[in-house]
């Protein structure tokens, strides 16, 4: 299973657009890069997913470059409700989510 | 309303008396998970299963047993606490093959 690296902290101010890199150099040709969100005391939730290029939703954007050994998670305009702990996952598509394979997230705190 | 529910949601014990955490999701989902979360450590798999009466560890899997007697019901048996697992404990479905999954509220289980 590849192994990600993402920062363990980041402040931001309200308003802001935030970038949370990830860096996965080990992905597989068949892993999907899978982010989660977890706010304090409750379970995580799915955010985004990708393979390549962007990938867009109502709550963030997903950018992965053509080596794929890295990606970023774009969240635009935070507000104080998005201070939570953000997860970078990578895995094989075929597998599934029983592959997933959970860090330690980088923590956002967002400052009024 | 789509699911996962976990019960107790607190949980006080002694070292050694047998307990069980139950969890159930109403969305027929095929895969589903133990996790624990302790602070500096992030999640750790437990125990998962693909579906009825299949199962397999995960990343922690020592103390802790499993079954999957009905699709439905994934409940996470400790035969004999100790006190290192006193932790916060997340129960998560998906469907077989999807990245996303949906987790509990979380078990918040002492053991002194």
């Amino acid at each position: 299973l590849a192994k990600t690296t993402q920062p363990i902290s980041m402040d931001s101010y309200e308003g802001q657009e935030v970038n949370i890199t990830c860096s996965h150099n080990n992905i597989a040709t068949n892993d999907y890069i899978t982010w989660y969100q977890q706010f304090p005391s409750q379970g995580p939730r799915f955010i985004i997913q990708g393979y390549k290029t962007k990938v867009t939703n109502e709550v963030a954007s997903l950018f992965i470059p053509a080596d794929r050994k890295s990606s970023t998670l774009s969240l635009p305009r935070v507000s104080l409700s998005d201070t939570a702990v953000y997860y970078c996952l990578v895995g094989d598509r075929e597998a599934g989510s029983y592959q997933l394979t959970f860090g330690k997230g980088t923590k956002l705190s967002v400052i009024p | 309303e789509a699911q996962v529910t976990q019960n107790p949601r607190y949980l006080i014990t002694v070292t050694g008396k047998k307990l069980t955490v139950t969890c159930s999701q109403n969305m027929n989902h095929e895969y589903m998970s133990w996790y624990r979360q302790d602070p500096g450590l992030g999640l750790r798999q437990i125990y998962y299963s693909m579906n009825v009466e299949v199962t397999d560890k995960g990343d922690v899997p020592e103390g802790y047993k499993v079954s999957r007697k009905e699709k439905r019901n994934f409940p996470l048996i400790l035969e004999s606490p100790s006190p290192n697992q006193t932790s916060l404990y997340f129960c998560a479905s998906s469907l077989a093959g999807e990245r996303e999954q949906y987790f509990g509220p979380g078990t918040r289980l002492t053991v002194t």
